[in-house]
């Protein structure tokens, strides 16, 4: 059983698009983390949100943490090429994080 | 600055042998971990040390081992491979605080 569950598992769209995709728990997590991750590569942090209802913005990626602090969402506006990666979010549990499956995006010329 | 380096990058090994997973970073972060990491399943915490000579287990540590013996190196050993730790596994690194976690390039094991 997942702690984090991510949707949609995969995502294929055409640049210029807009997407978003969602980490969902029902557990509460201190601050939650977006990172992405290309082929072959370690993961690299996009962002870390902390307080509920945060938003940060990256970019044409914003980020949002939920009221409650359990759920998260990723929107990208305009995609590009650039974007595709897996997407996956980590939620804080005491010190260590745990993390969802994914989301593979394929953002197509 | 290398930030996280891992060694080696691919490695196959029969079942039954052993074999050191290489991990060092150059930036005195106190936090080092472990990371397995299989289709559909993210990534799982092996092991974690929250600085020299203090290790911990997480959440997959059965047949794994590790030491912290300086604040640069955090190796995982594998006492007996098994087909089933056959995975890409990533070393992390973050200061004291919890906001930013540096990967490290990951080391593809197969194990037959």
């Amino acid at each position: 059983t997942q702690l984090l569950e991510q949707s949609p598992q995969f995502l294929s769209i055409q640049e210029g698009e807009n997407l978003t995709v969602y980490c969902n728990s029902s557990s509460v997590f201190s601050s939650l983390q977006w990172y992405r991750q290309e082929p072959g590569e370690g993961p690299v942090l996009l962002v870390t949100v902390v307080t509920g209802g945060e938003v940060k913005k990256l970019k044409r990626l914003t980020f949002q943490f939920g009221d409650a602090r359990k759920d998260s969402s990723l929107h990208i506006t305009a995609a590009q090429t650039g974007d595709t990666g897996l997407y996956l979010c980590a939620g804080a549990v005491g010190q260590n994080f745990v993390f969802g499956p994914g989301t593979r995006l394929s953002v197509l010329p | 600055n290398a930030g996280v380096t891992q060694t080696p990058k691919f490695q196959v090994l029969k079942t039954g042998q052993s074999m050191t997973l290489q991990c060092a970073q150059d930036m005195n972060h106190e936090y080092m971990s472990w990371y397995r990491q299989d289709p559909g399943m993210g990534l799982r915490l092996i092991h974690y040390s929250v600085g020299a000579g203090i290790t911990d287990q997480g959440e997959v540590p059965n047949g794994y081992n590790v030491s912290r013996s300086t604040t640069e190196d955090f190796p995982l050993r594998l006492l007996s491979a098994a087909p089933s730790q056959t995975s890409v596994y990533f070393c992390a690194s973050r200061r004291g605080d919890p906001y930013e976690q540096y990967f490290g390039p990951g080391t593809r094991l197969t194990v037959t």
